[in-house]
């Protein structure tokens, strides 16, 4: 069973910083179905990153993904006050959908 | 513009079932794969049930083996899930939500229903 730990469980930042956040997994993943999810408060999560790297329709390009194998990233290069919200990283493999158990980026 | 509208959640006993509904529109599901995921109040994701876009493929969580069905009726473009044996632990909003592109990832998700299991 693969489990995906992500870190920090908190951050608090300012609007305009830059920030990591960090998906590791237990073992090496494909990166093709590794992706990167976001949920505001009250809301469905939004799909924000796909096959590691690429970004879904209507993501802005302040927000990158990278990593392979077992450590994966999700960059937002600038804070945006919308970008506060609880990001989860999720892996497809042998018919089983794993999600972290999330990172909250909130205000400082 | 898609859209996902769940549908069945509510207050059940220990034991008991329910049966939710996901109704969609703007795309053509009979060409899509679809998953339930829930939430627990307060806490994060976790994948519940997918099934393919045939409805012949399906796959559970292990938590939910054996209790849980998922279907659809792809003439009424809706999804379905049997829960019975309903438990505390199963209490969680359920989300339904419609993959990308095969089995990954999912890019459109509804609002979710709230199921509570409690006496």
């Amino acid at each position: 069973e693969i489990v995906l730990t992500q870190s920090p469980g908190t951050l608090s930042l300012s609007p305009g910083e830059r920030v990591t956040l960090s998906c590791r997994a237990s073992q090496s993943l494909i990166s093709t179905y590794f992706a990167w999810y976001q949920q505001k408060l009250g809301q469905a999560p939004r799909l924000l990153m796909y096959g590691a790297s690429s970004r879904a329709t209507g993501i802005p390009d302040r927000f990158s993904g990278g990593g392979s194998g077992t450590d994966f990233t999700l960059t937002i290069s600038r804070l945006e006050p919308e970008d506060f919200a609880v990001y989860y990283c999720q892996y497809y493999g042998s018919a089983r959908w794993t999600f972290g158990q999330g990172t909250k980026v909130e205000f400082k | 513009e898609v859209q996902l509208l769940e549908s069945g959640g509510g207050l059940v006993q220990p034991g008991g079932s329910l049966r939710l509904s996901c109704a969609t529109s703007g795309f053509t599901f009979r060409s899509y794969c679809m998953s339930w995921v829930r939430q627990t109040p307060g806490k994060g994701l976790e994948w519940v049930s997918s099934i393919d876009a045939n409805g012949v493929y399906k796959f559970n969580a292990d938590s939910v083996k054996g209790r849980f069905t998922i279907s659809r009726d792809n003439s009424e473009n809706t999804l379905y899930l049997q829960m019975n044996s309903l438990r505390a632990e199963d209490t969680a909003v359920y989300f339904c939500a419609k993959y990308m592109d095969g089995w990954h990832p999912l890019d459109y998700w509804g609002q979710g229903t709230l199921v509570t299991v409690s006496s």
